[in-house]
């Protein structure tokens, strides 16, 4: 079984600063990860994926993430952030053989003027 | 375009009626989902199918029921055993399983009055 943590549940942050949003995982099995963005309101949209090779995957909107399977870390960065990207950010992780995913509880992403 | 449509957008229920989500998708995908959100608690799994006529049960099941006689098609049933079924519901398909993100639609709001 998988598991997703983001430790931060809110995380305010004034525009065209950076950004990080954690996320780890647990899983007895290879997995891929991903990210995905909600605006309110709205259903999900993918930012970005990981599913094998180079470590540091770039996506929609500017933003990047960076597989560590030592720290079993998926990291959200972007390097100056807009207020349009106030939303919800969810981290997610599906087994290499599996069905479904498994969804981390979300981190609020607050872009302040 | 192809995509998944969820409807009604937004949904009232009296206390004790079953009521009915639809959701349909045209991106020949096998995998379909249901997620219930609730706020702080991420994504939690009701439902889902792999093949037509075949559906397993999610982490939270009671109290919901799922058909899937078309693949295209995978209505939600909210039924009045539910006992607190105000929440924002997803649903998501993906194919083939595992490489894969799964694309979601826009959610249907359901509220209990």
């Amino acid at each position: 079984a998988q598991s997703v943590t983001q430790l931060d549940s809110q995380v305010p942050v004034f525009e065209e600063a950076p950004v990080e949003l954690r996320c780890n995982y647990s899983s007895s099995v290879s997995v891929y990860l991903f990210w995905y963005v909600q605006y309110p309101n709205q259903g999900l949209q993918l930012l970005l994926k990981y599913l094998s090779g180079s470590t540091l995957v770039k996506g929609i909107n500017g933003f990047e993430a960076e597989f560590n399977k030592s720290q079993t870390s998926f990291h959200l960065r972007k390097p100056s952030v807009h207020i349009s990207d106030t939303a919800e950010y969810f981290c997610a992780v599906s087994a290499r053989y599996g069905q479904n995913f498994v969804f981390g509880p979300g981190t609020r992403l607050s872009v302040l003027p | 375009d192809g995509g998944i449509t969820q409807s009604p957008k937004y949904l009232f229920r009296k206390e004790g009626q079953n009521v009915t989500l639809s959701c349909e998708q045209n991106l020949n995908h096998d995998a379909m989902y249901w997620y219930r959100q609730d706020p702080g608690q991420g994504l939690r799994l009701i439902y889902y199918s792999q093949i037509v006529n075949d559906f397993q049960k999610g982490d939270i099941a009671e109290g919901y029921s799922v058909s899937r006689e078309k693949k295209e098609s995978f209505p939600l049933t909210v039924t009045s055993a539910q006992k607190n079924p105000t929440a924002f519901y997803l649903c998501a398909s993906r194919s083939p399983p595992g490489a894969t993100e799964a694309f979601f639609g826009q959610g249907t709001r359901l509220t209990v009055v």
